[in-house]
């Protein structure tokens, strides 16, 4: 188990509705960051969110924004769903020490019909 | 891009080492490498990452040579519980920067 909790686990969606997906770091950490892995892929960078602000981004569209909050949780939008978004969406969390680890939760399987 | 290359498969018996390679050629000064594996439908696992020295934790060993342009990952005594994709990244070990770039990775079967 590596602490980072993630939900909903599975969820199924309509083109054109929006999702919002939800993760809770690992105790102690205060980064967290989002994923996206479309089947057979790797896993593909989205952002990163520390001190409550988007630090980092991905190759990924408007469509996909985000939100920590003060306990370094963290959410997921996406909006104008396509089906090219089914995907698994993986949070990962980290502190901000030199060579740190970065444990990632069990995700969230998102299919949009 | 991912700055790691890795074979696309490999086999191994049940009980002997699992020896898996990586090449990161362009690793610069402050890029740690790291190891994560995924089993199928669930979420990348760490395994155990490094900067120069090589490390050995419960789960594996990390070696890297003095030139650090690869490295290979042992798992000493392969299960069949250990058959998954891994993953070899190449990190810049600042906290600030969470972003990891994963490549095709290696899918080991390990085989009874």
């Amino acid at each position: 188990d590596a602490g980072v909790t993630q939900s909903p686990t599975h969820l199924i969606k309509t083109r054109g509705q929006q999702v919002t997906l939800r993760c809770s770091p690992k105790s102690g950490h205060d980064t967290v960051s989002w994923y996206q892995q479309a089947l057979g892929q790797g896993p593909q960078f989205i952002f990163q969110y520390y001190e409550e602000e988007e630090r980092q981004r991905g190759n990924f569209p408007d469509r996909f924004s985000g939100h920590q909050f003060p306990n370094y949780s963290s959410e997921l939008n996406v909006n104008a769903l396509l089906l090219g978004d089914s995907a698994l969406y993986l949070c990962a969390s980290g502190d901000r020490g030199l060579g740190n680890t970065i444990y990632f939760g069990e995700g969230s399987w998102l299919t949009v019909v | 891009d991912a700055k790691t290359t890795q074979p696309t498969s490999m086999d191994c018996a049940e009980g002997r080492a699992a020896n898996l390679p990586c090449n990161h050629s362009t690793i610069s000064g402050n890029e740690y490498v790291y190891w994560y594996r995924q089993i199928h439908s669930q979420g990348p696992q760490y395994i155990i990452h490094g900067l120069k020295n090589n490390e050995t934790n419960e789960m594996a060993s990390l070696i890297i040579t003095e030139d650090r342009k690869s490295s290979t990952l042992i798992l000493p005594h392969a299960t069949l519980r250990d058959t998954a994709v891994y993953y070899c990244i190449v990190r810049d070990g600042s906290g600030n920067t969470g972003k990891l770039i994963f490549g095709q990775g290696t899918t080991l079967q390990v085989k009874p």
